[in-house]
């Protein structure tokens, strides 16, 4: 199983519509989780942290969930900006606490 | 809003060649990254360091690699002998905390011909 493992996409939606992406994690112990947005060629920016109870800013939304040990994120209300890689960020936990970076998932939101 | 620099945006050079890559961390944090990505591939650890030392790396940071904080304010990843492999996006970034959100910098395109 890979250590941090998402959907490549794409994902086309229109704007306005409600798009969601999963990401699920192999390491038990890991304790931080984040979404990072980055656009093309460019470097990874910190979405949103993920928070046990779940946590909301704006638009976007982001759910843990410990047991089956995968995240996810939801967009509402899409904007042609909002056009970008996802990437799903989970420290390694344990004694190596680096981040690990899923492959991401390419959102096109479409006119 | 403070961030992290890195120069050169973009860098060529020949395999066999040494090249040193630079970083300038936002100033009141204290763990510093080394990340990189190749063209299509995803963002990939390559190694941590606090407090003047390698704190952790990966199994790509091998022997021809190399980083050092030789002042204050700059942290510099050193590739020796360059190989053709080595061609990638290297993205320098700095947390207040042990991993946890980390800020990156721009990056620096490397080209190894």
């Amino acid at each position: 199983r890979k250590e941090v493992e998402q959907d490549p996409g794409p994902f086309n939606v229109p704007e306005g519509a409600t798009v969601a992406f999963n990401c699920t994690y192999s390491n038990s112990a890991s304790q931080s989780f984040f979404w990072y947005r980055q656009d093309c060629r460019k470097e990874p920016k910190l979405l949103m942290s993920v928070y046990s109870s779940g946590n909301e800013d704006g638009r976007f939304t982001a759910q843990l969930n410990r047991a089956s040990q995968y995240i996810s994120l939801l967009i509402r209300d899409s904007k042609l900006s909002d056009s970008a890689t996802y990437l799903c960020v989970v420290n390694n936990g344990g004694a190596t606490n680096k981040l690990i970076f899923g492959t991401g998932t390419l959102l096109a939101v479409q006119p | 809003e403070p961030e992290v620099t890195q120069t050169p945006s973009h860098q060529v050079t020949q395999m066999g060649q040494e090249v040193i890559l630079r970083c300038v961390p936002i100033s009141n944090h204290l763990y510093f990254y080394w990340y990189r990505q190749i063209l299509g591939q995803k963002v990939e650890f390559l190694v941590s360091f606090y407090n003047n030392e390698i704190s952790e790396k990966s199994e790509i940071f091998d022997d021809q690699f190399s980083v050092e904080r030789p002042d204050g304010s700059n942290f510099t990843l050193k590739i020796r002998s360059t190989k053709l492999e080595d061609s990638a996006m290297y993205f320098c970034a700095s947390s207040e905390r042990w991993a946890e959100k980390l800020f990156f910098g721009s990056g620096t395109q490397l080209s190894v011909l």
